[in-house]
């Protein structure tokens, strides 16, 4: 079946520096692949997306490459902010319909200044 | 600007006793979901609808029902409580997309407590 695997947390960061989230999934087919964003006691909220091998979703300063020799989608950011202490999700919808996502266990950003 | 909402927020229950959770979006979104979310196991899903009058299985269903009677609403139901049900129970929805590029909005989550 489908599944993702996300790096284990919580991950703590001084401001400013640089940060990246591994994330590789299993899957038929050729799935998208999504970063969602979760702020604490909010429901989670779409960070950035891709569709295709090689696609790069970005947004906020937060970027992904889809790589499908590697089946990997990590998550990057350059200067990481005290705002984005948050829960990070990696997810993937196969092909299949229903827009359905499997998601991988979350991974918590805490930035300190 | 109201998006998915649920209700109730927070409930506790007791073993055995029975509850409905609700959810409405606003923005006319053909397939809705109901996901729950356990530490150091993400979020996974117990059952979903891909229309108005349809549900199907998730990953997680069982001791739960679903009903999906008008296309705004999905609620989700536990006929007998049980501990193992404690947990935080997220909404979502999106709209009718090609292949499989749609974006899920969720709802800020209802936290569920059995004792």
């Amino acid at each position: 079946g489908n599944s993702v695997t996300q790096m284990e947390g919580p991950v703590t960061l001084s401001e400013e520096a640089f940060l990246t989230i591994n994330c590789t999934y299993t899957a038929t087919g050729y799935p998208s692949l999504f970063w969602y964003v979760q702020y604490p006691g909010e429901g989670l909220q779409l960070l950035l997306k891709a569709t295709k091998a090689d696609d790069k979703g970005s947004n906020k300063g937060f970027e992904a490459t889809y790589r499908k020799e590697t089946t990997s989608f990590h998550l990057e950011k350059g200067s990481v902010q005290v705002s984005d202490s948050a829960v990070y999700f990696c997810a993937l919808s196969a092909t299949g319909g229903g827009n359905k996502l499997t998601f991988g266990t979350g991974t918590q950003l805490k930035v300190e200044l | 600007n109201a998006g998915v909402t649920q209700t109730p927020k927070f409930r506790v229950l007791k073993t055995g006793q029975s509850m409905t959770l609700l959810c409405a979006q606003d923005m006319n979104h053909e397939y809705m979901y109901w996901y729950r979310q356990d530490p150091g196991m993400g979020l996974r899903l117990i059952h979903y609808s891909v229309g108005e009058g349809t549900t199907a299985k998730g990953e997680v269903p069982d001791g739960y029902n679903v009903s999906r009677l008008k296309k705004q609403n999905f609620l989700l139901g536990l006929e007998s409580a049980a501990p193992s049900q404690t947990s935080v129970y997220f909404c979502a929805s999106s709209r009718l997309a090609g292949g499989h590029t749609g974006e899920l909005f969720f709802g800020e989550g209802s936290r569920l407590t059995v004792l």
